[in-house]
């Protein structure tokens, strides 16, 4: 198993202003993954992270609007940079388990 | 991209009731998994079930597999208010450690 600790826990940003959340993992992992859920919805992957190389976004998601970071093998950043109110969720990074997956506490983003 | 959908999207029942989720899937499966959420929370596994497997139980909960079918259940027995939480199956279709999770169950239990 994996002990994943995200900061901030909550926070409430103004519009046009961007946050930076942490993920760090008690362990070595090579993939990190980002995920989003608005309120309401499901999960959706932003992206996956691999340290030493360019995150890998998915469909709809762009590296200038939610920059990452994966300096070693325990930490990732996510940015989301100029918040629209569109981007209040949760967000939450997980790694992978054997068949399974271990997800931070999440960090719950309010934008004015 | 293959998505698991719940069924119901909402479920309030009484404490000691039992609770009832399903889940509907498009495509074939490696496995299929289900995760609980308390408000605004991460994830937590709960259970994995795999394509050549039936049903499968742990504590006071059991899922069933129709893979014809293309279905889940999750049943959880004696339902205690500390249950109260959304409920989500993932799909897996094999090949990668990233499943597609679906819309969620949102269980009330009412003490």
């Amino acid at each position: 198993s994996a002990v994943i600790s995200q900061k901030p826990s909550r926070d409430i940003c103004q519009r046009g202003t961007s946050l930076t959340i942490q993920c760090q993992v008690d362990s070595q992992v090579t993939m990190m993954f980002w995920y989003r859920q608005q309120p309401g919805q499901s999960l959706t992957l932003i992206a996956t992270a691999n340290q030493g190389s360019e995150a890998t976004y998915e469909s709809g998601f762009v590296i200038d609007k939610f920059p990452i970071s994966r300096p070693n093998l325990t930490f990732s950043t996510l940015t989301v940079s100029n918040m629209s109110p569109e981007d209040s969720s949760i967000y939450l990074c997980s790694v992978a388990g054997t068949d399974t997956q271990y997800f931070g506490p999440g960090t719950r983003l309010t934008v004015l | 991209s293959q998505q698991g959908e719940e069924d119901p999207q909402a479920l309030s029942i009484q404490e000691g009731e039992n609770a009832t989720m399903n889940c509907s899937y498009k495509t074939s499966i490696n496995n299929l998994q289900w995760y609980r959420q308390n408000s605004g929370r991460g994830l937590v596994h709960l259970i994995l079930i795999r394509s050549n497997e039936r049903e499968k139980h742990s504590g006071r909960l059991r899922v069933t597999l129709d893979t014809s079918k293309k279905s889940s259940s999750l049943l959880i027995t004696a339902s205690r208010a500390a249950d109260t939480a959304s409920y989500f199956c993932a799909t897996d279709p094999g090949g990668s450690y990233i499943p597609t999770f679906g819309r969620g169950t949102s269980l009330i239990v009412h003490p």
